[in-house]
């Protein structure tokens, strides 16, 4: 099987302008988590989308918002970016087991 | 709230030495206990999770409620377990995990 697979690798972006990133789950998990990683702050929970519905979210402000589509595959979006939003963003998808993940390599996101 | 807390940044053991990477917890219901680990140039993976009570790759690790502790030991290090180790607690209700801040375990020969 194919693992959970993030695009784009890396970005640039400015401060003010929006990202999207997307996530493909392995096959036939119909749970996606996102997770922002940084050297102060470690790594900590963005939301969970299960079925297309948002089960869990994290503390974040509304300008990270997140989907999730009929085939499970995932997307999020942080608007209005900051520098403090430059981050690697993990994606992680699960099939039944509670806090069995299995993750992507990242979305290495550099704010400018 | 809940949290994690991995007090060692980095470990530094010897090859064949015993290993405990620390990890305790704050909540104040049910736990779910995991380690995660991410090997150099790897994705992070899960190691082991308290409820399989078993053994991986040479390491266990106990979930202590009295002490609200989850430490991970192997009783001899070898060079391949160097990589760092997160332990993530599970608060139920999906899978959302909160993550300590890693141990770098380093493996000397």
């Amino acid at each position: 099987k194919a693992g959970v697979t993030q695009t784009p690798r890396y970005l640039i972006k400015t401060r003010g302008q929006q990202v999207t990133l997307s996530c493909s789950p392995i096959s036939g998990h119909r749970s996606v988590s996102w997770y922002q990683q940084t050297p102060g702050q470690g790594l900590q929970f963005l939301f969970e989308y299960f079925s297309e519905t948002q089960r869990n979210k994290g503390n974040f402000p509304g300008r990270f918002s997140g989907r999730q589509f009929s085939n499970s595959r995932s997307e999020m979006n942080v608007s209005t970016l900051e520098l403090g939003d430059s981050a690697l963003y993990l994606c992680a998808s699960g099939q039944g087991v509670t806090g069995e993940l299995f993750f992507g390599e990242g979305s290495r996101l550099t704010v400018l | 709230a809940q949290r994690v807390t991995q007090p060692e940044k980095l470990l530094s053991v010897f090859k064949g030495a015993p290993v405990e990477l620390k990890c305790n917890y704050s909540y104040s219901g049910s736990p779910e206990l995991f380690w995660y680990v991410q090997y150099s140039r790897q994705r992070l993976q899960l190691l082991l999770r308290h409820i399989s009570r078993e053994s991986i790759k040479g390491f266990t690790a106990d979930l202590n409620k009295g002490e609200t502790s989850f430490h991970l030991k192997k009783p001899f290090a070898q060079e391949e377990d160097s990589a760092m180790y997160y332990c993530a607690l599970g608060t139920g209700g999906g899978n959302k995990l909160t993550f300590g801040t890693g141990t770098q375990l380093k493996v000397e020969l």
